[in-house]
C-alpha cells in the first residue's frame, strides 16, 4: 500500500524557519519524482516545489525560491521542506506528494499525502 | 490561471454533469492532463491520469476526455450521487512545474 505520512506543521512567527517531512512507505522516494503542494484555507491547489529522482534537479515556485529547499534522505526514505523566513501568505496545508515519473516535464501527480498545516503568525 | 475551470456547478442526484479544464497557452495535448477530487475535510485524490485513465477504484461513472481543437480537458460524471460533492481540479505541467486549475465545486442537490 503506497502512503505518504506529512509531518512537522505548527505555528510559527513571520521571518523564522519550518522543516517539513514526509514518510513514504509500500514505494521507494528516490525512483520518482516528488512534490511539494500547499493550499491556501479556503483556496485552491498551488504546487511549490518538485525534485526529480536524481535527487539533483529541483525546481520551485517563483514566491519560495531561495527561501525553500526541497531534499530527501533515501536511507530513510524520507523526503523534506525546509522553509526559511516565513510570511503570512505561506500559512497553508502541505501535502507531499508522489508523481508516477522519475524525470519528466510531462508531471503525473498520483498519489498524495494527507497534509500537516503550516500556520504564519505576524 | 494557466488552467481555467469554471467555479461551480450543481445537478441533481441521477443526472450527469461534465467539467471543463482549458489551457490558456501551449498544448493540451502536449502535456497529460489527471483529474484531482477533494471532498470536504479531506485531503486529496487523483482519480484521473494521463488524460482518462481512471485510478483503481474509481468508478466507471467517471470519465475524461480532451479535445485538442478547443485546448480542454474534460471531466464527466455520470449518475451523479451524494458523495461526489467535492472539489475538483485539473492539473497538467508547465515549465517543468505542475500546475492546477483553479477548482470546481460540485454541489449535488
Amino acid at each position: 500500500q503506497v502512503s505518504l505520512v506529512a509531518s512537522g506543521g505548527g505555528v510559527v512567527e513571520s521571518g523564522r524557519s519550518l522543516r517539513l517531512s514526509c514518510a513514504a512507505s509500500g514505494f521507494t522516494l528516490k525512483n520518482y519524482v516528488m512534490h511539494w503542494v500547499r493550499q491556501a484555507p479556503g483556496e485552491g491547489l498551488k504546487w511549490v516545489s518538485l525534485m526529480w529522482s536524481d535527487g539533483n534537479t529541483k525546481f520551485y515556485e517563483d514566491s519560495v525560491k531561495g527561501r525553500f529547499l526541497i531534499s530527501r534522505d533515501d536511507s530513510k526514505n524520507m523526503f523534506y521542506l525546509e522553509m526559511r523566513s516565513l510570511r503570512a501568505e505561506d500559512t497553508a496545508v502541505y501535502y507531499c506528494v508522489k508523481d508516477s515519473r522519475k524525470t519528466s516535464v510531462n508531471l503525473v501527480i498520483d498519489v498524495w499525502g494527507q497534509g500537516t498545516t503550516v500556520t504564519v503568525s505576524s | 490561471f494557466m488552467l481555467t475551470q469554471p467555479h461551480s456547478v450543481s445537478e441533481s442526484p441521477g443526472k450527469t454533469v461534465t467539467i471543463s479544464c482549458t489551457r490558456a497557452s501551449g498544448g493540451l495535448a502536449s502535456y497529460y492532463v489527471q483529474w484531482v477530487q477533494q471532498r470536504p475535510g479531506s485531503a486529496p485524490v487523483t482519480i484521473i491520469y494521463e488524460d482518462f485513465h481512471r485510478v483503481s477504484g474509481v468508478p466507471d461513472r467517471f470519465s475524461a476526455s480532451i479535445d485538442s481543437s478547443s485546448n480542454t480537458a474534460s471531466l464527466t460524471i455520470s449518475a451523479l450521487q451524494p458523495e461526489d460533492e467535492a472539489d475538483y481540479y485539473c492539473q497538467s505541467s508547465y515549465n517543468n512545474r505542475a500546475i492546477f486549475g483553479g477548482g470546481t465545486k460540485l454541489t449535488v442537490l
